[in-house]
């Protein structure tokens, strides 16, 4: 398992709490994305970004947060506003303009 | 706004026989058109792009513009192509530069 890296691999949280899912790339890769992973629903676009202290919102943004201040680095919080955070997370990278992503293994991330 | 429909999300097939993944899109420009594919227990990853006009795996998929299609299809399916397959699109120039929209998936099993 080399260039992008996600952890945990399982993550509890209590409702109302904020928790970080960390996502790292060792590609050289430009940009970087978040998605969610539900059954039914393929993957949704939470948040990317294609270069360092610049991020977009997705299609799902509300209740998550970002950053992007290493371009190895895409970390990603799931706040208490989100309503149903319980779901398995993907993060991609890819060199800027290039749809030929590479995905990490997921988080996922249970609500008890 | 732009769309990805996989109208199954169940698909069963014998091995030998062929086997046709449909993906419809909706997009007013002229998008770039991927196949994702994640075998058990591995990471998401590209199968092919129309640009390439490649074979993977013994898989082609061809661009219809005038259906919005791009089917994802092989003469003899094999045990090992048992998977999820997602169709997944992007606007090589538009606002949204650089981000896949992802349909719904689907599930295809190879029975022996």
């Amino acid at each position: 398992d080399g260039g992008i890296t996600q952890s945990p691999k399982y993550l509890f949280r209590k409702e109302g709490q904020n928790v970080t899912l960390s996502c790292e790339q060792n590609l050289n890769h430009d940009a970087m994305y978040w998605y969610r992973q539900d059954p039914g629903q393929g993957l949704r676009l939470i948040y990317y970004s294609q270069i360092v202290n610049d991020f977009q919102k997705g299609d799902i943004a509300e209740g998550y947060s970002v950053s992007r201040e290493k371009k190895e680095s895409f970390p990603l919080t799931v706040t208490s506003a989100q309503k149903n955070p319980t779901a398995f997370y993907l993060c991609a990278s890819s060199f800027r303009g290039n749809y030929g992503y590479t995905f990490g293994s997921g988080t996922r991330l249970t609500v008890v | 706004a732009q769309r990805v429909t996989q109208p199954e999300k169940l698909l069963s097939v014998f091995k030998g026989a062929p086997v046709e993944l449909k993906c419809n899109y909706s997009y007013s420009g002229s998008p770039e058109l991927f196949w994702y594919v994640q075998y058990s227990r591995q990471r998401l990853q590209l199968l092919l792009r129309h640009i390439s006009r490649e074979s993977i795996k013994g898989f082609t998929a061809d661009l219809n513009k005038g259906e919005t299609s791009f089917h994802l299809k092989k003469p003899f399916a094999q045990e090992e192509d048992s998977a999820m397959y997602y169709c997944a699109l992007s606007d090589p120039g538009g606002t949204s530069y650089g981000k896949l929209t992802f349909g719904q998936g689907t599930i295809l099993t190879v029975h022996p």
